[in-house]
């Protein structure tokens, strides 16, 4: 059974801090590994996809790489700012039907001014 | 904003009692996938509706069930409620069934069941 775990649960940075996310799985079969944000009581927004031949993608400030020999992710943020503030979630794509994703409980990040 | 909408945000509900919840795919989107996020939990994975058929269900008992309409709306419909059931219920459309394809969530349904 596939589990995923992110670590720290909860982190607080002064802005402008560069910081790292950590995300694992148990599972190297998956088809690809995605972060997601989520704001206090809202959905998920869509951050980046790395597939599974892949080992890396970026978007702007964010950086995401997969080493799926290990069973690991990272998100790297840089240069936080206060509306980066939310909770990171990661999630593995995994085989048997539906797209089925299995997330991680997530990262609660607060840049501080 | 993703372009998927779910009614109704809040709901309280008593136990043993019945739910519907509905989502509004994004425009072109012929797949829909509902999730449950119990507080400070990811979410888990409940089933995948394409083309108005169930493709893909995840680790929940029979009173889970849901539909999908011709234009590609859906309904999550929950039975004889637990208090266990009181979670965030999110929808997510995608363009197509495929692996690798983007998910576009919807804001949720936050459901209380007393």
């Amino acid at each position: 059974k596939q589990e995923v775990t992110q670590i720290p649960a909860a982190l607080s940075v002064p802005e402008g801090e560069n910081l790292v996310l950590n995300c694992s799985f148990t599972d190297s079969a998956i088809y690809n590994l995605q972060w997601f944000r989520q704001d206090p009581g809202k959905g998920l927004t869509s951050l980046l996809l790395i597939q599974s031949s892949q080992r890396e993608q970026t978007s702007g400030r964010l950086n995401a790489s997969l080493d799926k020999s290990s069973g690991r992710s990272t998100l790297y943020i840089a240069a936080s700012q206060p509306g980066d503030s939310a909770t990171y979630l990661c999630a593995v794509e995994v085989p048997g039907g539906g797209n089925k994703l299995t997330f991680g409980t997530g990262t609660q990040l607060k840049v501080e001014l | 904003e993703t372009g998927v909408t779910q009614s109704p945000t809040h709901l309280i509900k008593t136990r043993g009692q019945q739910v519907t919840l509905r989502c509004s795919s994004q425009s072109g989107h012929n797949t829909v996938s509902w999730y449950q996020q119990a507080l400070g939990q990811g979410p888990q994975f409940i089933f995948q509706y394409y083309r108005e058929e169930e493709n893909g269900r995840g680790n929940f008992p029979p009173r889970f069930s849901g539909l999908q309409f011709p234009n590609y709306s859906s309904e999550l419909n929950v039975n004889a409620l637990e208090l266990d059931d009181s979670a965030l219920y999110l929808c997510a459309s995608s363009l197509e069934t495929g692996t690798n394809e983007k998910l576009f969530f919807g804001s949720g349904t936050q459901l209380s069941v007393l």
